[in-house]
């Protein structure tokens, strides 16, 4: 099955600051990627996402990248900002339509 | 629109206690998910339904561990003789028609404790 890793699993910064996470899968038939955000206490919601089709996607302040030959990909927050605060996970999926989850990565900006 | 809603919020049982879980997913959404996310830890998948059809239940981690979804709306995770490795939080999620590739919403999920 897929396996996924999640670096770091915490990550402090400067409010302002840019942050980047960085996961790699194991299952060379993923073809979708998806990041969430999850606050205390809420359930995670869907940020950004990406398809094996495409390299990179931007939305404002977020950007996903995606290196499929090495199996990794990875999410960058620029102009950080308190509200970022938050665990962060990526997921992998391929021909199972069941995402693997990354184990997390713990943001926390400082203002 | 409403999104997935997840009741009770938290649930507190003793060991042994049975508990059920309820999941009201996304209006129109026929796939729904349960999952399992211990402290500090990503997600875990436990079930998958289709409309009503359970078409995987590979993550359930023991015969204990139940769910149903009679009328493709409404589902119920329920767990019997409850011990304290089941503590964690249960997260529903459902997603829209469109195929795998369309994105899961999460409900805020159900805090479980066994003492």
């Amino acid at each position: 099955g897929e396996n996924v890793e999640q670096h770091p699993s915490t990550l402090s910064v400067q409010e302002g600051d840019s942050a980047v996470i960085k996961c790699t899968y194991s299952d060379s038939a993923s073809n979708y990627f998806p990041w969430y955000k999850q606050e205390l206490g809420k359930g995670p919601q869907l940020i950004i996402d990406i398809r094996s089709n495409v390299g990179e996607k931007k939305d404002q302040r977020i950007a996903v990248t995606l290196n499929k030959t090495a199996k990794h990909f990875s999410l960058h927050i620029t102009e950080t900002q308190p509200e970022d605060s938050a665990v962060y996970f990526c997921a992998a999926r391929g021909g199972s339509y069941i995402p693997t989850f990354g184990r997390g990565t713990s943001l926390i900006v400082h203002p | 629109g409403a999104g997935v809603s997840q009741s009770p919020r938290y649930k507190v049982a003793k060991r042994g206690q049975d508990v059920a879980l309820r999941c009201d997913p996304i209006s129109g959404h026929v796939s729904l998910f349960w999952y399992q996310q211990a402290l500090g830890q990503g997600p875990e998948f436990l079930t998958y339904f289709q409309n009503e059809a359970q078409l995987d239940k590979s993550g359930l981690p023991s015969d204990r561990f139940f769910a149903e979804r009679p009328e493709g709306s409404v589902s119920t995770l329920k767990i019997q003789r409850t011990q304290q490795e089941d503590s964690a939080v249960y997260l529903c999620a459902s997603r829209g028609p469109g195929g795998d590739n369309q994105p899961q919403h999460f409900g805020d999920g159900t805090r479980l404790s066994i003492l």
